[in-house]
C-alpha cells in the first residue's frame, strides 16, 4: 500500500497569498496517478487536479499541480476567500487506493 | 448530471452490521467503478472498496474481512455491508464514482455523505 504524507498539516495564510501544499508518497506513484481534492465543512470532497497536473472541469486556473514519482505539489497562486478549506491528495496508481492525511488552509 | 445519494440507518449497535445503499441517477452504472469512502468525525478520508460494473470487487486490506460491496444494476444502486462494527467505524460514509476503462481514475462524482454512528 502506498502511504501518502501531506505537509504541512496546517497552513495559515492571508487572502491574496500563495499556498504551496506537499504530498509525498512512500513508493513511486504509477503514471503520475495523483489527484487533489478540496473539502469544505459539511461537504463532500471536490476533485481539483488529476494526473498530477490536469485541472478538473470548472476549476479556476489559480489552482495548479505538479510533480511525479514520489513528490507532488498543489499550488494556489492567489488565495481567494472561498479557497480556505482542507486539501487531500489521493493516488490511484495502485489497486489499493489511498489518501493523504490532509492539509488545512486557514485564514491568518 | 450524475448524482449519487447514500441511504441507510444513521445508528448501528456495536457488533452488528452496517448497511448502506447508494443510488445513482442521471447516468449509467457502466463502465465505472463504484466506491465507498468514509471519514471519521474530524479526521481524514479512508477508501473502503469498490465494485466494478462487471461485478468484480476490491477492498481496503485493513477492512477486507468485514466488507461486502454489491451491485443492483436494475435499480442503479450499489450497497455496502460492514460487519462487526465498533465505535471506530463511526464516520460519514460517502459513495463515489471512478471512471474505469483499463486503468483507474480519480473520484469525479461524490454523494453528499451520510453519518453513521455506532453506539448502543
Amino acid at each position: 500500500e502506498i502511504v501518502l504524507t501531506q505537509s504541512p498539516g496546517t497552513l495559515s495564510l492571508s487572502p491574496g497569498e500563495r499556498a504551496t501544499l506537499s504530498c509525498r508518497a512512500s513508493l513511486s506513484v504509477y503514471s503520475s496517478s495523483l489527484a487533489w481534492y478540496q473539502q469544505k465543512p459539511g461537504q463532500a470532497p471536490r476533485l481539483l487536479i488529476y494526473g498530477a497536473s490536469s485541472r478538473a472541469t470548472g476549476i479556476p486556473d489559480r489552482f495548479s499541480g505538479s510533480g511525479s514519482g514520489t513528490d507532488f505539489t498543489l499550488t494556489i497562486s492567489r488565495l481567494e476567500p472561498e479557497d480556505f478549506a482542507v486539501y487531500y491528495c489521493q493516488q490511484y496508481g495502485s489497486s489499493s487506493l489511498t489518501f493523504g492525511g490532509g492539509t488545512k488552509v486557514e485564514i491568518k | 448530471q450524475v448524482q449519487l445519494q447514500e441511504s441507510g440507518p444513521g445508528l448501528v449497535k456495536p457488533s452488528e452490521t452496517l448497511s448502506l445503499t447508494c443510488t445513482v441517477s442521471g447516468g449509467s452504472i457502466n463502465p465505472y467503478y463504484w466506491n465507498w469512502i468514509r471519514q471519521p468525525p474530524g479526521k481524514g478520508l479512508e477508501w473502503i472498496g469498490y465494485i466494478y460494473y462487471s461485478g468484480s470487487t476490491n477492498y481496503n486490506p485493513s477492512l477486507k474481512s468485514r466488507v461486502t460491496i454489491s451491485l443492483d444494476t436494475s435499480k442503479n444502486q450499489f450497497s455496502l455491508k460492514l460487519s462487526s462494527v465498533t465505535a471506530a467505524d463511526t464516520a460519514v460514509y460517502y459513495c463515489a464514482r471512478m471512471e474505469g476503462i483499463g486503468s483507474y481514475s480519480p473520484f469525479d462524482y461524490w454523494g453528499q455523505g451520510t453519518l453513521v454512528t455506532v453506539s448502543s
